[in-house]
């Protein structure tokens, strides 16, 4: 079945930079986008960007453009997630989700499971 | 930024009853492209419904979408003990995708 694994919680001090790996299972990965999702306790779910998986286009949204950066490795079916310049507010579940394609902007569907990512001095 | 705002925050009811939770656009969502998610703690979002009224695969028929332009609802025609979660709409017609704050369905 379509699977997306992601690595473990995450605990960094502020000014440092985090990578979260999202390993995907049970389809061509090159054949659809990932996008990363966040969501900081008591707040709303937070695009952050997506990746093509088949040709590495990249989109952000302006509020993360310069601090994060998402990056794939087709031969381990595998996007990557690294946010730089950590602050506390950066504390959140980070989630990787499959798009329906590769082209614009579609639904998610499935989500991986989650990294918990704390910034605290 | 196309912002979503869900009403209402909470929904406390009970199994059986019939829920219309609402999400409503900053301004009109291109081509109606708008999804709905759940949410159960602990857990990551799950695909319900896509392009506003498209049943996402393996989601019963319960649940419905309608709408257009700036004005969303998300239908359960009769709640079971597992639909008791947080759902969020969310828009990807245009960027940045946005998600609304959610509707927190709980037993009442």
């Amino acid at each position: 079945q379509v699977q997306l694994v992601q690595s473990g919680a995450e605990v960094k001090k502020p000014g440092a930079s985090v990578k979260v790996s999202c390993k995907a299972s049970g389809y061509t990965f090159t054949s659809y986008a990932v996008h990363w999702v966040r969501q900081a306790p008591g707040q709303r779910l937070e695009w952050m960007g997506r990746i093509n998986a088949g040709n590495g286009d990249t989109r952000y949204s302006q509020k993360f453009q310069g601090r994060v950066t998402i990056t794939r490795n087709t031969s381990a079916s595998t996007a990557y997630m690294e946010l730089s310049s950590l602050r506390s507010e950066d504390t959140a579940v980070y989630y990787c989700a499959r798009d329906y394609s590769n082209s614009a902007y579609n639904w998610f569907d499935p989500w991986g499971q989650g990294t918990l990512v704390t910034v605290s001095s | 930024e196309i912002v979503l705002t869900q009403s209402p925050g909470t929904l406390s009811l009970s199994p059986g009853e019939r829920v219309t939770l609402s999400c409503r656009a900053s301004q009109s969502v291109s081509s109606s492209y708008l999804a709905w998610y759940q949410q159960k703690p602990g857990q990551a979002p799950r695909l319900l419904i896509y392009g506003v009224f498209s049943r996402a695969t393996g989601i019963p028929d319960r649940f419905s979408g309608s709408g257009s332009g700036t004005d969303f609802t998300l239908t359960i025609s009769r709640l079971e003990p597992e639909d008791f979660a947080v759902y969020y709409c969310q828009q990807y017609g245009s960027s940045p995708l946005t998600f609304g704050g959610g509707t927190k369905v709980e037993i009442k």
